[in-house]
């Protein structure tokens, strides 16, 4: 069974620029997440959906940031306009209905310079 | 809201050795613990997971037990090996029905030979 994709593997911008992920759940997941994870912290949830309804993106910088999930399988997360501060790996997570454990992709390596 | 703390930044050891990672947590729901382990590079993986009271779970080597009375679900082994160099993280899930995770900031597990 495949595993949960992200890409682009690497990122790296100036300020102001745009970017956007991408994320493949492992399929038949119909709960998908979105973590930014600083360096040297643990990943810190930005927004989650079950099927293609978003549950909650309170912790989504919506100023910038904008994630859809339009067919409730693939998902892009997108940073409008990026600042330093934005620097982080960004993990997609994908999770059945009802089940305890998530499913990490290897993340996006994002360095805004 | 939820919390976990990991209070150890880095853990250096000898293979061989024993080793726990701390690991406590704050919530006002009914708690289910979890430890995700993150090699170089890689996706975090789940480790251990557990909401029963008092009981051991064990994988891999490592076992954790959660004590709701102290509200810890640390994380043991009783001889690291080189291998066991990670990044180990421990996550809390809200019983929310979605399963959101609340981390800790991580703990970086180095074994020297």
């Amino acid at each position: 069974e495949a595993g949960v994709t992200q890409s682009p593997r690497y990122a790296v911008l100036q300020e102001g620029q745009a970017v956007s992920f991408w994320c493949d759940p492992i399929s038949g997941h119909d709960t998908l997440y979105w973590y930014q994870q600083p360096r040297d912290q643990g990943p810190q949830l930005l927004v989650y959906f079950r099927d293609e309804a978003v549950i909650d993106n309170s912790q989504l910088p919506s100023d910038r940031f904008s994630a859809v999930r339009p067919k409730g399988t693939n998902s892009t997360l997108k940073i409008q306009s990026a600042k330093q501060g934005d620097t982080a790996t960004y993990l997609c997570a994908s999770s059945p209905q009802g089940w305890d454990t998530q499913y990490f992709g290897p993340g996006t390596r994002l360095l805004v310079l | 809201g939820d919390s976990v703390t990991q209070t150890e930044g880095l853990v250096t050891l000898t293979k061989g050795l024993p080793v726990m990672l701390n690991c406590t947590y704050q919530t006002t729901y009914s708690p289910f613990l979890f430890w995700y382990v993150q090699h170089l590079n890689e996706a975090p993986k789940l480790l251990l997971k557990s909401s029963t009271d008092n009981k051991r779970t064990e994988h891999q080597g490592f076992y954790a037990t959660l004590h709701k009375s102290s509200s810890s679900f640390h994380l043991q082994k009783s001889s690291v090996q080189l291998s066991d160099s990670a990044l180990y993280f421990c996550a809390l899930s809200d019983d929310s029905g979605y399963n959101k995770l609340t981390f800790g900031k991580g703990t970086v597990l180095l074994v020297s030979p």
